[in-house]
């Protein structure tokens, strides 16, 4: 079975400051990884996937993820977070065709 | 529009009641998925379509959901019977091919209330 699993229900960050959203994923095999935000009113939209080689992936808007296969990990990271940036991530896992396996979601709140 | 187009974007319905949901995939794209977001959780996998066939309806919850695509393009997911717990933001999404490897573009989802 392939799970996902977003340990962090609700972040607070302040502008400006550095972000780590947190996913761990189990899977029998090698994973293909995604981090989609969703903002209120709007559909998923995609921010990075690894499927394979260089375990550290940019993605749109300044984030990127590292993938540690050790750790079963694939954390989502900014350096400079913005007002705009609060939103709900969702990390996922492909299993069989691209039908996805998503994690419960981590809300993030950016205060001024 | 280039996107995935749902409607309604909010439909309120009485317990018991039949409701049909529209999905209009990005033109060209053959995979269509249907997923069911409640509240306070991740989407959860309903079916796949590849072309007009369901190549896996495993995520259906029970025989009161169905969901067809005849012509390989626009998908219906009907809801008979509705129940209160079925209130869930319902999502679609398409891909122009189905391997693990391709990007899923979403809508922005059909917020069903069952009253």
């Amino acid at each position: 079975a392939q799970s996902v699993t977003q340990p962090d229900i609700h972040i607070t960050v302040s502008e400006g400051a550095s972000l780590e959203l947190r996913c761990n994923y189990s899977y029998g095999a090698t994973p293909y990884l995604f981090w989609y935000v969703q903002s209120p009113g709007q559909g998923l939209q995609l921010l990075l996937k690894y499927f394979s080689g260089d375990t550290l992936v940019q993605g749109i808007k300044g984030f990127e993820a590292e993938f540690k296969r050790s750790q079963s990990s694939f954390n989502l990271r900014k350096p400079s977070v913005h007002w705009s940036d609060a939103a709900e991530y969702f990390c996922a896992l492909a299993g069989t065709a691209s039908k996805l396996t998503f994690g419960t979601g981590t809300r993030l709140q950016v205060t001024l | 529009g280039a996107g995935v187009s749902q409607t309604p974007s909010n439909k309120v319905t009485e317990k018991g009641k039949y409701v049909e949901l529209r999905c209009d995939p990005i033109s060209g794209h053959t995979a269509l998925y249907w997923y069911r977001q409640s509240l306070g959780q991740g989407p959860e996998f309903l079916i796949y379509f590849q072309g007009t066939g369901a190549a896996d309806d495993s995520g259906l919850p029970n025989d009161r959901f169905f969901a067809v695509r005849p012509e390989g393009s626009v998908s219906t997911l009907k809801i008979q019977r509705t129940e209160r717990g079925d209130s869930a933001v319902y999502l679609c999404a398409s891909s122009p091919g189905s391997g693990r490897n391709t990007e899923a573009f979403f809508g922005q989802g059909t917020r069903l209330t069952v009253v």
